[in-house]
């Protein structure tokens, strides 16, 4: 069965870090690329980063740059996400999720497989 | 704010078919994907690219796409469709960056 595992979530105080795994099971892991998405209470989803199957390229939405740090272990069939300098505003359940592509008359992406998120407050 | 714009909330009848919809600059250039979330839990790909389906995913759910304008059409919704559904693409900047849209709280009357 594919499947994506999440952990690593808890209550952490504002300017603390935190380090988030997801495993991987069911599919040749390094071969896919990766995100993690995320949504706050009672909003919608956020993309926060992608990385590629090599881990070679990262991006990062700007909400989340040069706090949090995505990385992958593909020979543990793992990703994570090491989050630094926590802020309320990052309270949330955090998804990994596999991505997808393909072309057609336009290119398309998307997100196939995700777990069932591991939630993480930022609070005094 | 998002760059992929949705109506927050749509109601069907039924039965009835109902569209929703997903606008921005980056639907000229990508396809979106479509993911559907119940309360509670994960979100579930429903649509991507031109018009696929994953598999377990039932036909009724369909996707199209015009000029900057993305569609998730549900035609014959069941009670089981009500549901948050969310639009996803690249951003219309260039940088690679992926982007989800607020999201279409859907009630089946």
């Amino acid at each position: 069965e594919v499947q994506l595992v999440e952990s690593g979530g808890g209550l952490v105080q504002p300017g603390g870090s935190l380090r988030l795994s997801c495993a991987a099971s069911g599919f040749t892991f390094s071969s896919y690329e990766m995100n993690w998405v995320r949504q706050a209470p009672g909003k919608g989803l956020e993309w926060v980063s992608y990385i590629s199957s090599s881990g070679s390229t990262i991006y990062y939405a700007d909400s989340v740059k040069g706090r949090f740090t995505i990385s992958r272990d593909n020979a543990k069939n793992s990703l994570y996400l090491q989050m630094n300098s926590l802020r309320a505003e990052d309270t949330a359940v955090y998804y990994c999720a596999r991505e997808g592509r393909g072309i057609a008359a336009l290119y398309y992406y998307y997100m196939d497989v995700w777990g069932k998120g591991t939630t993480v407050t930022v609070s005094s | 704010s998002s760059e992929l714009t949705q109506d927050p909330a749509v109601s069907v009848a039924l039965g009835q078919t109902v569209r929703i919809t997903c606008q921005g600059d980056s639907l000229r250039s990508y396809y979106a994907s479509w993911y559907q979330q119940k309360p509670g839990q994960a979100p579930v790909l429903v649509i991507y690219g031109k018009n696929n389906r994953p598999s377990g995913i039932p036909d009724r759910f369909s996707g199209s796409s015009s000029g900057n304008t993305a569609s998730l059409t549900i035609t014959g919704a069941q009670a089981e469709d009500e549901a948050d559904y969310y639009c996803n693409s690249r951003d219309s900047s260039g940088n690679h960056l992926r982007v989800f849209g607020g999201g279409t709280k859907l009630t089946v009357l």
